[in-house]
């Protein structure tokens, strides 16, 4: 069974950075687009980013545009997400999933990891 | 950028049917996938390319697309089946994912 785990979460003050993991079990990490999504505390969910199968091409929600970097290692079945000078509103769960094709769904989706803002 | 508008609540009785939109301009042209999400749980795929189901959801559960509303139904409502309710796209001229706000799917 694949199953996707974030690790990295926790409290960092306003300003700081963090790095976020997300770690596929299974063994075809490499053909899939992968993406964080987050939900802040008591709100839907929001986008983040998403990585093409080679790392060539990533996308970025214009809140995290130039403050957030995304990258793939497809030998350790990876997904990391930098994030820097982080406010209040990156205040959320942060969940990594994957999807097969440009325009399919999130089929598996990690348990999340919670990032807190606050000084 | 894209936007999907869902309604916030929708309550339904029991055994009945609960029918969950999700509105978007043109989007009958687009894929539209929903998601289930229960409090503390991260969300479930259950309905994919407009009507598709994967392998263990109910087929209760069904899914339209036309025009500027999707639909998602679910019959024969179950106490289990409440949660919130996504809905989500692929923006092609942005390469960003959409999704709707959630609707709260309450069963009374």
């Amino acid at each position: 069974q694949v199953q996707l785990v974030e690790s990295g979460g926790g409290l960092v003050k306003p300003g700081g950075s963090l790095r976020l993991s997300c770690e596929d079990s299974g063994v075809t990490f490499s053909d899939y687009y992968m993406s964080w999504i987050r939900q802040a505390p008591g709100k839907g969910l929001e986008w983040v980013s998403i990585i093409s199968t080679s790392g060539s091409t990533r996308y970025y929600a214009d809140s995290v545009r130039g403050r957030f970097t995304l990258s793939r290692d497809n030998a350790k079945n990876s997904l990391y997400l930098q994030m820097d000078s982080l406010r209040a509103e990156d205040t959320a769960v942060y969940y990594c999933a994957r999807t097969k094709l440009v325009d399919d769904a999130f089929d598996i989706w990690g348990q999340g990891t919670v990032v807190t803002v606050a000084s | 950028s894209y936007v999907l508008t869902q309604p916030p609540s929708v309550s339904v009785a029991p055994g009945k049917t609960a029918t969950l939109t999700c509105g978007g301009d043109n989007i009958g042209r687009k894929s539209v996938h929903w998601y289930q999400q229960k409090p503390g749980q991260a969300p479930v795929l259950v309905i994919y390319f407009d009507s598709d189901r994967p392998s263990g959801i109910p087929e209760r559960f069904s899914g339209s697309n036309s025009g500027n509303t999707a639909t998602l139904t679910i019959s024969r409502v179950e106490a289990g089946d409440e949660a919130d309710y996504y809905c989500q796209v692929w923006d092609s001229t942005s390469d960003h994912r959409v999704f709707g706000g959630g609707t709260k799917l309450t069963v009374l």
